[in-house]
């Protein structure tokens, strides 16, 4: 079964709200990265974690291996930062790397 | 800045055709993957490679082909493209997966429609 559980599968905010996205593992995962995938279909690195929490202007993210869950927050939310979401973890045995189904981002004005 | 290529960025194929999608970086990495996205969905890893002139299959290799000529490229290859094989893929390179401030670089990618 899908071992990356991630939420919601779209949301919406008005510019300068802010909301979190999650991703749940339903394995021990080492580390996980997190993508913003824009209009244009580009992959963009957003994080790196194998642990804690890293903020990155209005973002920030934290993974929590022990209880199996990874976040990525926005705050004050830009027409920019409209895309689809990722979340992709690395399981333990190595090269295998496993993406969520993404979050649907839209931000209005 | 970490770079990978792919080309053709889109292509029409025919069922049944041979296709050959390319991926080139200048990263120096080890690594490489292919992955496909199909419409409303995350990534799925198809084939990847660690070293030249040897591949390793991912989650969905079938029907698929993966070469690995050089550190620097490589190439997916669909001997008899099917209409199900209609989807966005993307090419990666990393240093390695884990372990450090590894992070996976994603080419922009090509859109196949197969008719």
């Amino acid at each position: 079964g899908d071992q990356v559980e991630q939420s919601p599968s779209a949301l919406s905010l008005h510019e300068g709200t802010g909301s979190a996205l999650r991703c749940n593992f339903t394995t021990t995962m080492r580390a996980v990265q997190w993508f913003q995938q824009n209009s244009r279909g580009s992959l963009i690195n957003l994080f790196y974690l194998a642990s804690g929490t890293k903020e990155n202007g209005r973002l920030k993210s934290t993974f929590n291996s022990k209880e199996s869950y990874s976040t990525l927050h926005i705050r004050d939310a830009q027409l920019e930062d409209s895309g689809t979401y990722f979340c992709a973890a690395e399981g333990p045995g190595g090269y295998k790397v496993v993406f969520g189904s993404g979050t649907r981002l839209l931000v209005s004005p | 800045e970490a770079a990978v290529t792919q080309s053709p960025r889109s292509k029409v194929a025919v069922t049944g055709g041979k296709v050959t999608l390319s991926c080139h970086q200048t990263n120096n990495h080890d690594y490489m993957y292919w992955y496909r996205q199909d419409t409303g969905h995350g990534l799925r890893l198809i084939h990847y490679s660690y070293v030249a002139d040897s591949t390793e299959k991912g989650d969905i290799p079938d029907g698929y082909k993966a070469s690995r000529p050089s550190q620097e490229n490589f190439s997916l290859i669909l001997e008899l493209a099917s209409l199900s094989q209609t989807a966005v893929y993307f090419c990666a390179s990393s240093v390695r997966w884990g372990g450090g401030a590894e992070t996976l670089y994603f080419g922009s990618g090509t859109r196949l429609t197969v008719l």
